[in-house]
């Protein structure tokens, strides 16, 4: 249990469908993450948040859409995915500025299928 | 785009054995973290170095940050079943505002 919880676990959706993935730490830290993870890539960041506020956006599609009510929520709204973005999404926390070393804890991951 | 390159890709290795995976970058790090990862689970912290030269040591892992913190590596020493794993490297550099830069992973497999 790393304090970062993520639902649903599993998701599978079609093209046309809009769903939503949600996040929450209860770590206290002011910075959350979206990742995306691929077989045999590297983590690919998608976004970040700080104090709630996007601050890093990599080039994402905006069928991929980010959302952080508070410094404890993240969501990403998803809607006519296409089948390449199956993936496995994570989500991630730090406390950026007050960890020297700061260290990024990560939720279980939401496995992602698109049809 | 700085790339964090891992060595090997896969691993496969008889329990007791003992094994090695690297990491290497061109670029200096002012940390770098080491993660595994099980199938179904996000990455989970195992250790963080940040000072060139460093060892530390938890139960069976060493890990070592090169002198000129461009590189890493990970050491397990009579290896067991339960570090059966994905093992992530991923390395924070200057002015990078706690953002990560991940390798691809070494996938380790340890049979009884």
């Amino acid at each position: 249990e790393t304090g970062v919880t993520q639902t649903p676990r599993h998701l599978v959706m079609g093209m046309t469908n809009k769903k939503s993935l949600k996040c929450e730490q209860h770590l206290g830290h002011n910075a959350m993450y979206w990742y995306k993870q691929s077989a045999k890539k590297p983590l690919e960041l998608m976004f970040v948040y700080s104090l709630e506020e996007r601050v890093e956006n990599n080039s994402v599609p905006s069928r991929f859409s980010p959302e952080c009510p508070n410094s404890s929520h993240l969501f990403l709204h998803l809607h006519t995915l296409q089948p390449e973005d199956s993936a496995l999404y994570l989500c991630a926390s730090s406390q950026v500025g007050g960890d020297p070393q700061e260290t990024q804890y990560f939720g279980p991951g939401t496995r992602l299928l698109v049809l | 785009t700085q790339l964090l390159e891992q060595s090997p890709q896969f691993l496969s290795i008889q329990e007791g054995e003992n094994l090695t995976v690297y990491c290497n970058s061109s670029s200096v790090f002012s940390s770098l973290q080491w993660y595994r990862q099980e199938p179904g689970e996000g990455p989970v912290l195992l250790v963080t170095v940040v000072t060139g030269g460093e060892v530390k040591k938890l139960k069976r892992l060493t890990f070592q940050f090169g002198d000129a913190r461009k590189d890493s590596s990970l050491h397990i020493t009579a290896a067991q079943p339960g570090d059966t794993g994905l093992y992530l490297c991923a390395g924070s550099y200057y002015d990078s505002w706690g953002k990560l830069q991940f390798g691809a992973g070494t996938q380790v497999v340890v049979t009884p």
